[in-house]
């Protein structure tokens, strides 16, 4: 079934910068765009970035612009997100997704979560 | 920006009831290239992650129980659960995803009363 596994999470200081990984099972990962979304502590869904089933094609949300990287390695199964120069306001959980298609902004399966608190 | 709003913010239904959740979007998410409307729902049981619902406003995700239904077009749109179980306490949020950045209604918290 489809399964997609986020890691790296932790705690890290203000202005500093922290890697989320993303590894996908049970689907032909290269078919298929992705998606990290996530949610601050009791609070609801935010839709963070968007990257094609290629790379070729990436979208952010403005206030993560220029400071948050998506990227994927088809031949690893993995996406990654590289959030620098991190602020308090970025703590949450962070969610990858699948999109249902090649590139599709509909999210159709979602990972359990990284943690991400940002505090010093 | 499509701004996602969502009503009530909470809803507390007895068992077989049927609740009713509204979703109303700042533009139009039908599109002509498909004759579609770019909304879905999702669920999202506590310490879970969401699960997908409906999308295209009214198709029903694989394994979705026929409880749950999707109506509306255009901006207005309506998530339905027709008789309502112990299973369903849950938040639900609307989604837009005719266009970039995908923007999320604020959450409809649905408990048993």
């Amino acid at each position: 079934q489809v399964q997609l596994v986020e890691s790296g999470g932790g705690v890290v200081q203000p202005g500093k910068s922290l890697r989320l990984s993303c590894g996908a099972s049970g689907f032909i990962f290269s078919d298929y765009a992705v998606h990290w979304v996530r949610q601050a502590p009791g609070k609801g869904l935010e839709w963070v970035t968007f990257i094609s089933y290629d790379g070729s094609t990436k979208h952010y949300k403005d206030s993560v612009k220029g400071r948050f990287t998506i990227s994927r390695d088809n031949s690893k199964k993995a996406v990654y997100l590289q959030m620098s120069s991190l602020r308090p306001e970025d703590t949450a959980v962070y969610f990858c997704a699948r999109g249902r298609g090649s590139g599709s902004f509909l999210i159709d399966y979602w990972g359990q979560g990284a943690f991400v608190t940002v505090s010093s | 920006d499509i701004g996602m709003t969502q009503s009530p913010d909470s809803l507390a239904a007895s068992l077989g009831e049927r609740a009713t959740i509204s979703c109303k979007s700042s533009q139009s998410l039908f599109s002509s290239s498909n004759n579609q409307d770019f909304l879905a729902w999702y669920q999202q049981k506590p310490g879970q992650s969401p699960k997908l619902l409906i999308y295209w406003a009214s198709t029903r995700e694989s394994g979705v129980p026929d409880r749950f239904s999707g109506s509306g077009s255009g901006t207005d749109f309506t998530l339905t659960i027709s008789s309502l179980q112990a299973e369903d306490v849950a938040i639900y949020y609307c989604q837009q995803y005719f266009n970039s950045p995908l923007t999320f209604g604020g959450g409809t918290k649905l408990e048993i009363k």
